[in-house]
């Protein structure tokens, strides 16, 4: 079982509805990354929390430290949302360690 | 103006070759990574440099050797290529380490061995 859980492993949505991609760690974490890896192949950061939420345009992060568990939201989603959303925790030193990654697919 | 550009983007070989990706950043940063992303998608860690010192070597074969002249560079050298080392390698950085910094990824490296 890997350290990092995302579910689903695909989701396909309408233009315009609101997704969430979730992710549960099992270790101690010392801070959590969303990464967006667009169809081309390139990595973007998107969010890096260590508790609370943050905010950047449509998109939502929210994170849960006792419960162990992250939310990505997507707010009014569009078709050039689709990527694969990757959660990835931060432990010990410069460690990270990845989920398996969330296909989404959003239709016009 | 690329912050984490690494070279090439593309590189097909035949087993047995020795090639080299090259990374390069400018962002200032103290610590670079290199990961692989295999075929399922899943990205693991490799190596980790801060400040030219290796801080993270996880169970890679002996084939795979970083080497980091300066902290804007971090090079991944892979001797005798094998059919398995097809993947994509990223190389990364970030100001300090990464569990509470941004990371910055390049645009990758797509590795096929023939």
């Amino acid at each position: 079982k890997n350290e990092v859980e995302q579910s689903p492993q695909n989701l396909t949505a309408q233009e315009g509805e609101f997704i969430t991609i979730n992710c549960s760690y099992s270790v101690g974490i010392s801070a959590l990354h969303w990464l967006q890896q667009h169809p081309g192949g390139g990595i973007v950061s998107l969010f890096m929390l260590s508790s609370g939420k943050k905010k950047h345009g449509r998109l939502i992060a929210t994170i849960n430290i006792q419960e162990k568990h992250s939310s990505l939201h997507i707010t009014a989603s569009h078709p050039r949302d689709s990527a694969v959303y990757i959660c990835a925790v931060g432990t010990s030193g410069s460690r990270l360690t990845f989920g398996e990654g969330t296909q989404l697919t959003v239709n016009p | 103006d690329t912050a984490v550009s690494q070279t090439p983007k593309y590189l097909v070989t035949q087993m047995g070759n020795d090639k080299s990706i090259k990374c390069e950043q400018n962002l200032g940063h103290d610590t670079m990574y290199w990961y692989k992303q295999d075929s399922k998608k899943f990205l693991k860690i490799m190596f980790s440099y801060n400040n030219k010192e290796l801080i993270i070597n996880e169970t890679v074969p002996n084939r795979f050797s970083p080497k980091s002249p300066d902290k804007a560079h971090l090079n991944l050298h892979i001797n005798s290529l094998e059919l398995g080392d097809s993947a994509v390698y990223f190389c990364a950085s970030s100001q300090d380490r990464v569990a509470g910094n941004t990371i910055y990824f390049g645009e990758g490296s797509w590795l096929t061995v023939v």
